[in-house]
């Protein structure tokens, strides 16, 4: 079966970081990927992991571990405008392009 | 490149009726997917398309959904006799190109209410 698991809600403060974590079990793998998806907008792609380690892009980095099923989203210098769903997604398995989304995790930022 | 398009952007029908969504990706995408999104939810996977070819699609479809991408380009996803409980968002999404990461671009979705 697929079973992405991630927190339904979490708070900052502006300029703090954060954590979001994913874990995943799933019939096979092929890549994580995490979109943030504002309040009636569509999800927008932040990053991708397919082998292990940290990727980094910007304020935002992606931290994956296979053999755990394991991933995490640190956003930095955290924004009021970053006050949104982090969706984490998986995709499955070589031969197929779908990706399987978890329920995502809603953070408010606060001032 | 304009995006991931959709259309219409809201539908208000009644219980019975049937519906349809199109969607026009990304030109250069040979891959389009269909998704679902309720409040408070992820979105669920409903079917995807590899240029003209149905490649995929979910088991929790019912048989009153289809989608259809006749030329390979744009695509529509019918839902027919609707039920108060295929309010939702649709997603449509587009992959591929010289580019390709795998990830998925999405449109703005087209919000189904039944009533």
């Amino acid at each position: 079966g697929q079973n992405i698991d991630q927190p339904t809600e979490m708070t900052a403060t502006e300029g703090a970081i954060v954590q979001i974590n994913c874990t995943y079990q799933t019939s096979g793998f092929n890549g994580l990927f995490w979109y943030q998806q504002h309040a009636g907008e569509a999800p927008t792609f932040l990053s991708y992991n397919v082998l292990d380690g940290l990727e980094e892009k910007g304020r935002f980095s992606s931290f994956l571990s296979r053999s755990k099923g394991y991933s995490y989203l640190l956003l930095k210098e955290l924004q009021m405008k970053d006050s949104a769903s982090y969706l984490c997604a998986v995709r499955g398995g070589y031969n197929t392009d779908k990706l399987i989304f978890g329920t995502g995790t809603r953070l408010q930022v606060f001032p | 490149d304009t995006g991931v398009s959709q259309d219409p952007r809201h539908k208000i029908t009644k219980r019975g009726q049937n519906v349809t969504f199109r969607c026009d990706p990304i030109s250069e995408h040979n891959r389009l997917y269909w998704y679902r999104q309720t409040l408070g939810q992820g979105p669920e996977f409903l079917t995807y398309f590899q240029n003209e070819a149905q490649l995929e699609k979910s088991r929790l479809l019912s048989d009153r959904f289809s989608a259809e991408r006749p030329k390979g380009s744009f695509s529509t996803l019918e839902i027919q006799r609707t039920e108060q409980g295929d309010s939702a968002m649709y997603l449509c999404a587009s992959s591929g190109g010289t580019a390709n990461t795998g990830e998925l671009f999405f449109g703005e979705g087209s919000r189904l209410t039944v009533l």
